[in-house]
């Protein structure tokens, strides 16, 4: 058990341009959620997976947010043509059943920085 | 709807002294109740959790946190800090019947000093 993996851990990226992030989750986990943290503020729920259905997304999650989980395993997290607004700590963590049973374990995230 | 407040934005203590972190929540039952840490640039770990029962709950690294549900409130403590416990610190509220979406506070930054 390796825990949630995100990848790239670091991303700057000009404004206009598109980013993808991708989160490994605990292989037994068939639950996978995707959050935002911005600074000094706490995570912010986006969207969550029960397998490979997307179950829930938040008002947050504009258009130009598409995120997928293809066959149940790893996902991604799109965001399109970039604004500084988006900068901020894109956060995943998955869990076994609902997080009533267990809670959610996090990976260490992916900082994202518009320029 | 549900919220989490946590009043102290940041808190120093000496280490070895005892700490408690307040956290308040607003949701009309009794929710799910959570205590999450987070290391500079590191994801989030779980101290502890209140789901029902006895309503002072024992988490890891000698954390334990007190659900009063005349106050709202599920405070964390510590008898002796260490200087390692330096981090910020997230209580979460989840909906008792829906626990796949957490309501996160703003965190409280804790600083130990020698």
């Amino acid at each position: 058990d390796t825990g949630v993996s995100q990848n790239p851990r670091h991303k700057i990226t000009k404004r206009g341009q598109n980013v993808t992030f991708r989160c490994d989750p605990i292989s037994e986990h068939n639950r996978l959620y995707w959050y935002r943290q911005t600074l000094g503020q706490g995570p912010e729920f986006l969207t969550y997976f029960q397998n490979e259905a997307q179950l829930e997304k938040s008002r947050l999650l504009s258009d130009r947010f598409s995120a997928e989980r293809p066959k149940g395993s790893f996902s991604t997290l799109e965001i399109q043509r970039t604004e500084q607004g988006d900068s901020a700590m894109y956060l995943c963590a998955s869990s076994l059943g609902t997080t009533g049973g267990y809670g959610y374990t996090f990976g260490s995230g992916t900082r994202l920085t518009v320029v | 709807a549900q919220s989490v407040t946590q009043p102290d934005i940041h808190i120093t203590v000496s280490e070895g002294a005892s700490l408690e972190l307040r956290c308040n929540y607003s949701y009309g039952a009794t929710p799910y109740l959570f205590w999450y840490v987070q290391s500079p640039g590191q994801g989030l770990q779980l101290l502890l959790k209140y789901f029902s029962g006895d309503t002072l709950v024992q988490g890891i690294k000698g954390f334990e946190a007190e659900f009063k549900r005349s106050q709202s409130s599920f405070n964390l403590r510590k008898p002796s800090v260490h200087w390692s416990d330096a981090a910020e610190y997230f209580c979460a509220v989840g909906a008792r019947f829906n626990t796949d979406k957490l309501i996160f506070g703003t965190g409280t930054r804790l600083q130990v000093f020698p």
